[in-house]
Formats: structure tokens, sequence, C-alpha cells
């Protein structure tokens, strides 16, 4: 069974950097095709992808959001951490980390783990 | 940038209708990288469907998917109480990127 969990500050104040970490379980991100994203979603507001870092130690970013954010992974730990620096009110949202597969034909993001939401404030 | 665009923002409908969620890609795209995901309030997203028109694992068959180049459906055959939910299209393709919809709310009637 494949899980995955968030974990991280739920209250940052403006002008901070935010770091999160996405524990899972039940893969591999050193398989061939696996990743895992890193999606936002504001209080009554769409979903927003991040980042998504591949087993191939490839990164990639929103492009309106890049030059804040970095991905990385801990394979020994099974964990992804997200940093988004120079947080403000506009990024209060619940954000998600789930799995990606990159497949020769399909590609998806699935499963998702339960959510985070921070809070952004003084 | 692939952009996605969704229609209609509400739809309102009564269980037992036949739903139809469109979603509009900015430019051509390979139906194999489009998927569908449904998200019930206070939850977490969940894959719908993916390759254009294949169902997720446990998925009911009220649920398909269509289309090819720049236009996709999602189509609920017969809407169970359960269905009422937002759902999104989204665009994962060759790129290594993402692009979700803005979504489409399902609400009853």
């Amino acid at each position: 069974q494949i899980t995955l969990k968030e974990s991280g500050p739920t209250l940052v104040k403006p002008t901070q950097t935010l770091t999160l970490t996405c524990t899972y379980s039940g893969f591999s991100l050193t398989t061939s095709g696996v990743g895992v994203a890193w999606i936002r979603q504001p209080p009554g507001k769409p979903l927003e992808w991040l980042a998504l870092i591949y087993w191939d130690d490839d990164t990639q970013y929103s492009p309106s959001l890049k030059t804040r954010l970095t991905i990385t992974k801990d394979t020994s730990k099974n964990q992804v951490v997200l940093t988004m620096t120079n947080m403000a009110p506009v990024d209060t949202a619940t954000y998600y980390c789930a799995q990606g597969i990159y497949g020769a034909n399909v590609n998806w993001v699935d499963p998702w783990g339960p959510g985070i939401l921070v809070t952004v404030s003084s | 940038e692939i952009v996605l665009t969704q229609s209609p923002g509400t739809l309102s409908s009564s269980p037992g209708d036949r739903a139809t969620l469109s979603c509009r890609a900015s430019q051509i795209v390979s139906s194999s990288y489009v998927a569908w995901y449904q998200q019930r309030p206070g939850q977490a997203p969940r894959l719908l469907m993916y390759g254009g028109s294949t169902r997720a694992t446990g998925i009911p068959g009220r649920f398909s998917g269509s289309g090819s180049g720049t236009d996709f459906t999602l189509t609920i055959s017969r809407l169970e109480a359960e269905d009422f939910a937002v759902y999104y299209c989204h665009h994962y393709g060759y790129s290594r990127r993402i692009t979700f919809g803005q979504g489409t709310r399902l609400e009853i009637k």
C-alpha cells in the first residue's frame, strides 16, 4: 500500500521560509518512472502544482514560483522536502504531496497525502 | 506552458442525471497525458481517469473520459449522491511538468 504524509509548521510569519516534509511508504523513489510532486490549494481555490522530483534526480518547478522553491529527496529516509522562501499571506494553503508516475505513455499523480494547512500570518 | 480551461465553472444537476464536464487545452496535447481528478469536501483529490479515457483502480463504470487535440470531456452517466464534488482536469506530459485546470464544481440542483 502506498501512503504519503505531509509534515511541517502550520503557521509561519511573512518573509519566513517554509520547509515541508513528505514521508512516503510503499514505493521507492529510485524506481524508474517514479516521482513525488508538491501541489497546493488555497482555501476555496483550485489546485496549483509547485514542484516535482524524479527517480533520476531531475527536478521541475512551476514557472511562476521557480525562484522561491527548492525540492530535494532523501531516499534513505523515504522523504522529499520542499522549501519555499519569502512566504506571504497569499501562500496560505493546504499543501499536498503525491506520487507521480511518469510512464511510457501515460502519466498521473496519485495517491495523495492528506495535506497540511499552512497559514501565513504575523 | 499549457493552460487548461474547464467549463462550466459550476454544474447543477440532480441524482440520476448525466453530467458532462469539459476541459480545453491552450494547445494540442496528447490524450495520453490528460487525467481527471475528483475532490470531495475536506478530502485530498483522487485520480479518476488517466490516459484520457482509462478509469483508475476502483472507479465505477459510470465515469468515462474522451477527447483529443485540445478538447477533453469527463462524463458521468448517472449521477449518484457521492459524485457531487469538484473535478479537475490535468495535463502531465513529456515535459515532466504538471498543469491543472481551475475545476468544475458539480452541485446538487
